[in-house]
């Protein structure tokens, strides 16, 4: 079965860095677009970051521009999310997704179990 | 606009039909897909492109679009179908994703 495992979460404080892992298995990872995607408790989803297949372009919401950064290693199958200068208003669960291409049209399955990031002094 | 609007709450009766909708822009230019989040869980893909199921979507689940509006329709709705629901489309700039705010979906 497909899927998608997040780890590397944890308790960090207040502009100090971590960095997520999304082991993927059971697809070609190296042909699939990925995406990281939080939720700050209580609150709805946010679209955090989009890699090409090949990593060869990026992007980024605007509220992480500048201090996360996506890669990706396609010979470990293998999504990364280094977050640098952490806010308090980082904190939320983080998911990695799939950029699923069927039809002509696109949706992110699957999706990991996510991981909790707590930005805490 | 990059903005997605969803009602913040929908409830219907058992065995109804509910239609969940999500407005913006983008939705002229670029297909709505649907989530279904239940508590504790990761969401799940219910609705891509124009009117596509996964497999092991039930199919009283469907999708439709029209001018700057998407919708999630359930036809027959089940108890398991309580859940919160988000529509996601891209920006103008067609690189960015974004989310709509989501819509609580309580069945009676």
């Amino acid at each position: 079965q497909v899927q998608l495992v997040e780890s590397g979460g944890g308790v960090v404080q207040p502009g100090r860095s971590l960095r997520l892992s999304c082991a993927a298995s059971k697809f070609t990872f190296s042909n699939s677009a990925m995406h990281w995607v939080r939720q700050a408790p209580g609150k709805g989803l946010e679209w955090v970051a989009l890699i090409w297949y090949d990593g060869s372009n990026k992007y980024y919401a605007d509220s992480v521009k500048g201090r996360f950064t996506i890669s990706r290693d396609n010979s470990k199958n293998t999504l990364y999310l280094q977050m640098n200068s952490l806010r308090a208003e980082d904190t939320a669960v983080y998911y990695c997704a799939r950029e699923y291409y069927n039809s002509g049209t696109y949706g992110f399955d699957p999706w990991g179990q996510g991981t909790l990031v707590t930005v805490s002094s | 606009s990059s903005e997605l609007t969803q009602d913040p709450a929908v409830s219907v009766a058992l065995g109804q039909t509910v239609r969940i909708t999500c407005q913006g822009d983008s939705l002229r230019s670029y297909y709505a897909s649907w989530y279904q989040q239940k508590p504790g869980q990761a969401p799940v893909l219910v609705i891509y492109g124009k009117n596509n199921r996964p497999s092991g979507i039930p199919d009283r689940f469907s999708g439709s679009s029209s001018g700057n509006t998407a919708s999630l329709t359930i036809t027959g709705a089940q108890a398991e179908d309580e859940a919160d629901y988000y529509c996601k489309s891209r920006d103008s700039s067609g690189n960015h994703r974004v989310f709509g705010g989501g819509t609580k979906l309580t069945v009676l």
